[in-house]
């Protein structure tokens, strides 16, 4: 079974700090793609990036940072020196791999970002 | 302006009312697909269509119709809804179906039923 687990459900921090966001999976696949999608007030999900299951590397962009661990199964978000616009839900998200057959991405259920001035 | 336009964004009807939403993409996408996003709930996915053909139905209720012309357009049909199906209603697209490919969503339509 596929599963996407974001335990925080909510975090407030004041503008500047750091803020880690938390995504563990479960999946059976041995490939598999796991993704971050931010949701602003404005309803759309935005895509903010995509991993295989075989790049472990970590990846900067800017004040975003995605940290992959597959021995625990975690796929985490940190926003360095946060800011009000960056306030919305973000969303985990996993894709197996169906052999070409049809996209499922499984959602977990957001965490709300909540970034004080 | 968003490549996924969604009409209405919000919408009121009471349980006997047949309505339908809309989903247009301008992306030149193959895939479309519709989510139900739930208070405290992940997104389930609903329906997903390749090619105007119907791919996937993922045990969704028949007061639930959707509906797919072309590649660029997408509906879904309501009717004889209840009130746990008021939610924010989310349209996507793809270049195709593999999976891994990135989602362009909508803003989505917030159904409200009564």
């Amino acid at each position: 079974a596929q599963k996407v687990t974001q335990a925080q459900t909510e975090i407030s921090v004041v503008e500047k700090e750091d803020v880690t966001l938390d995504c563990v999976y479960e999946t059976r696949d041995t490939t598999y793609y796991l993704f971050w999608y931010k949701q602003p007030p404005s309803g759309e999900l935005v895509f903010l990036i995509r991993r295989n299951s075989f790049d472990e590397q970590n990846e900067i962009s800017g004040r975003y940072s995605w940290n992959f661990q597959k021995s625990t199964s975690s796929f985490n978000f940190t926003i360095t020196a946060s800011q009000v616009v960056d306030s919305a839900v973000y969303f985990c998200a996993l894709s197996a791999h169906y052999g070409g057959a049809t996209n499922k991405l499984i959602f977990g259920t957001g965490t709300l970002l909540a970034v004080q001035p | 302006e968003t490549g996924v336009t969604q009409t209405p964004r919000h919408l009121v009807m009471g349980m006997t009312n047949k309505k339908s939403l809309k989903c247009e993409q301008h992306l030149g996408h193959n895939a479309m697909y519709w989510y139900k996003q739930s208070a405290k709930k992940p997104l389930e996915l609903m329906f997903v269509y390749n090619f105007k053909e119907q791919t996937e139905n993922n045990s969704v209720p028949s007061r639930f119709s959707p509906e797919c012309p072309n590649s660029s357009h997408l509906f879904l049909h309501l009717h004889t809804l209840q009130p746990e199906d008021s939610a924010l209603y989310l349209c996507a697209s793809s270049p195709g179906t593999t999976a891994t490919g990135e989602l362009f969503f909508g803003e989505g339509s917030r159904l409200t039923v009564l």
